[in-house]
């Protein structure tokens, strides 16, 4: 059964430094998304990615956040100065369209992202 | 800002019993979801309901969406052990921008 896939399983980073987390959506879907979610908190989402831009974004995807789709499989998210509060669990998820507005996201294991 | 609120936040539940989260929010949309996430895990999605009125039902857990009370229900028939999880439901409004409930940490108790 397809899934999606991300790597690394865990980050460990210092504050400042960048970093880039990667995901392989299923491969016949065509939307795609990042959330995070701070421990034991709720899911937040980032950004959504369709036909090679932004769909949308949301207040936490700041000027520091960006998106790629570097190849026909891969989909990064990266931090370009991280902070301490960016330390979370960072989920990529991607979806096909249902055809009446709505998106079954499936969703990768997550990468947990700690900044010392 | 779009606000999504479930309860109750946490319930504690014996096998067997019957019980409903609520999930309310703030705005109109006709597109809800439920997930459900294990302790440490991912999120696997349970329901996808697009419509005022839709029910959907899986072994026994049953979703159902009133768009215009702004509220989803998940209704857990005769809970077992397994269910154990915590349960979120998501509204989208623009058709691509999730926005996440509070959570529901369920624990079945046998």
């Amino acid at each position: 059964e397809p899934e999606v896939t991300q790597t690394p399983s865990h980050q460990v980073t210092q504050m400042g430094q960048e970093v880039i987390l990667r995901c392989v959506p299923i491969s016949n879907h065509l939307y795609f998304y990042w959330y995070r979610q701070i421990l034991g908190q709720k899911v937040e989402f980032l950004v959504s990615f369709y036909n090679n831009e932004i769909s949308e974004k949301s207040e936490i995807f700041d000027d520091q956040f960006s998106v790629e789709r570097p190849d026909g499989s891969n989909f990064t998210l990266k931090i370009r100065s991280t902070k301490l509060e960016d330390s979370a669990m960072y989920f990529c998820a991607s979806s096909f369209y249902l055809g009446t507005g709505g998106a079954e996201q499936f969703f990768g294991p997550g990468t947990r992202l700690t900044v010392l | 800002e779009l606000k999504v609120e479930q309860n109750p936040l946490f319930l504690s539940m014996q096998e067997g019993k019957n019980y409903t989260i609520y999930c309310n929010y703030s705005t109109t949309s006709d597109r809800l979801y439920w997930y459900r996430q294990d302790p440490g895990k991912s999120l696997e999605s349970l329901f996808v309901l697009l419509s005022n009125g839709a029910v959907k039902q899986e072994g026994r857990l049953m979703a159902s969406l009133d768009t215009k009370a702004r509220l989803s229900t998940l209704h857990i028939t005769a809970a077992v052990h397994d269910l154990s999880a915590t349960y979120f439901c998501a509204v989208d409004i623009t058709g691509n921008q999730f926005y996440f409930g509070t959570g529901t940490s369920l624990t079945v108790i046998p």
